[in-house]
């Protein structure tokens, strides 16, 4: 597609529930980003793709947190035993690679955690 | 520690104004400076972005200014229209790094009619 999908657009979880995220980057992107935008409009690096393989990770808390970018399928965030604090907008972006860095977002997951 | 600083947080301009803000970074490695535009609800859209070997770059009513010696660029936004209030994200990627993006604080604009 020509833009990035994400779904749901909003996910409500009881403290301690699995979480799961899904992003659809646009067709002919092969790197997919996730980041995380907290109520302060920061906004937090969480992990990248080249196609199916982890480019970097060093924004993930690891210890809850996993991602996987799968051959002909969305890729997903997913977030065990969720916490208060994971509560934010999680944003996927994709880019055209080699050597473009030009990231398109896509609408973004709500995700409250009660 | 915040790679990028953004300045102001908060913005407002009166129709016609000009609307500028600041950013200004310290990881000389950065390579490539975009902007984002967010509307409530959305996800940030890129906006225009330049990279260190270029001072200025124009596109329509927006121009980024950019001084690689003092480590800072600007977005200016001319004849401000009430339909550019947004919340403003400058950037920064280094290529060492992923391609990741290094977000600014956001730089909330009101343009009054």
């Amino acid at each position: 597609g020509e833009e990035v999908a994400q779904t749901p657009k909003h996910l409500v979880r009881g403290e301690g529930q699995k979480a799961k995220l899904y992003c659809a980057p646009i067709k002919g992107h092969s790197y997919v980003f996730w980041y995380q935008q907290v109520l302060k409009n920061e906004f937090k690096f969480l992990i990248s793709f080249q196609n199916e393989n982890v480019f970097d990770e060093t924004g993930m808390p690891k210890e809850r947190f996993s991602a996987k970018c799968l051959p002909n399928s969305p890729c997903s965030l997913e977030i065990q035993a969720t916490k208060l604090e994971d509560s934010a907008v999680y944003f996927c972006a994709s880019s055209h690679s080699p050597g473009s860095y030009e990231q398109y977002f896509g609408p973004g997951t709500r995700l409250t955690v009660t | 520690q915040q790679q990028v600083k953004q300045s102001p947080q908060s913005l407002i301009v009166q129709k016609g104004g000009i609307s500028i803000i600041n950013c200004a970074y310290e990881n000389t490695a950065f390579d490539y400076f975009p902007w984002y535009q967010q509307f409530p609800g959305k996800g940030p859209a890129l906006l225009i972005a330049i990279r260190p070997d270029v001072s200025e770059k124009k596109e329509g009513r927006f121009t980024i200014s950019f001084n690689k010696s003092a480590k800072q660029f600007s977005l200016h936004i001319m004849d401000s229209q009430p339909g550019d209030s947004a919340t403003y994200f400058c950037a920064a990627v280094t290529n060492n790094a992923g391609n990741m993006l290094t977000f600014g604080g956001g730089t909330r604009l009101m343009v009054k009619p």
